[in-house]
């Protein structure tokens, strides 16, 4: 596979469940981030990885959990959520001090928070 | 701070006619990069055109170009003989080189219309 992969495409969980969002990238970008797409409001960056380490934290409530255990992939971990958190979670990857800056995302995870 | 602004919520265009989406922008950064991304019904959001700040010279992509205006921080799309599969959410972005940080606009619904 190519590009930028997330799974599941679809998630719906109870705000007391804890579930995991992955995310794979198969273009040796040296950076990976979460954002969050909810209507009508530009993407919010929730959490950056560069070269595996944290660089970017943008006030994420700590029911949101990021991992990143190698360059290649992403996790977002979650755990009583609210129903506000219902959103479109999209992974890019890009490669910080490359020629071009494109953003490369998956297809994003329907998140729904009942 | 860096902001990127959409006016434009949502356009209709009919096929093969040509349309134009608006982005204007701040910053005091003088090197950096202006995307415009679409994110299809499918979700995945993809590169449709990219601008360095440094280039006067407008870029364009087979039936995509863009307006830059350096000074008045503007950067708007031009899509030339709409094409059904054009229809998607438009998400203009900003990126200072050689790093990680995006800021994304809230983003243009544009629908063609057969």
């Amino acid at each position: 596979e190519t590009g930028v992969t997330q799974t599941p495409r679809h998630l719906v969980m109870g705000m007391t469940n804890k579930k995991s969002l992955k995310c794979e990238q198969h273009l040796g970008h040296n950076a990976m981030y979460w954002y969050k797409q909810s209507a009508k409001k530009p993407l919010e960056l929730m959490f950056v990885y560069n070269f595996k380490e944290q660089t970017e934290n943008n006030s994420v409530p700590s029911r949101f959990s990021p991992e990143c255990p190698n360059s290649s992939h992403l996790f977002l971990h979650l755990h009583t959520l609210q129903p506000e958190d219902s959103a479109l979670y999209l992974c890019a990857s890009s490669q910080v001090g490359g020629q071009s800056g494109e953003a490369f995302f998956g297809q994003g995870t329907r998140l729904t928070v009942v | 701070a860096q902001t990127v602004t959409q006016s434009q919520p949502e356009m209709s265009v009919q096929e093969a006619e040509t349309v134009t989406l608006s982005c204007t922008y701040d910053t005091s950064e003088n090197n950096y990069y202006l995307f415009w991304y679409k994110q299809p019904p499918s979700r995945q959001m993809i590169l449709v055109i990219r601008q360095e700040a440094y280039k006067q010279q407008n870029a364009t992509e087979n039936r995509f170009s863009v307006n830059f205006q350096k000074a008045a921080k503007s950067f708007s799309l031009k899509i030339s003989d709409s094409q059904l599969g054009d229809t998607a959410m438009y998400f203009c972005a900003w990126q200072r080189v050689g790093t990680y940080k995006y800021i994304f606009g809230t983003g243009t619904r544009l629908k063609v219309l057969a």
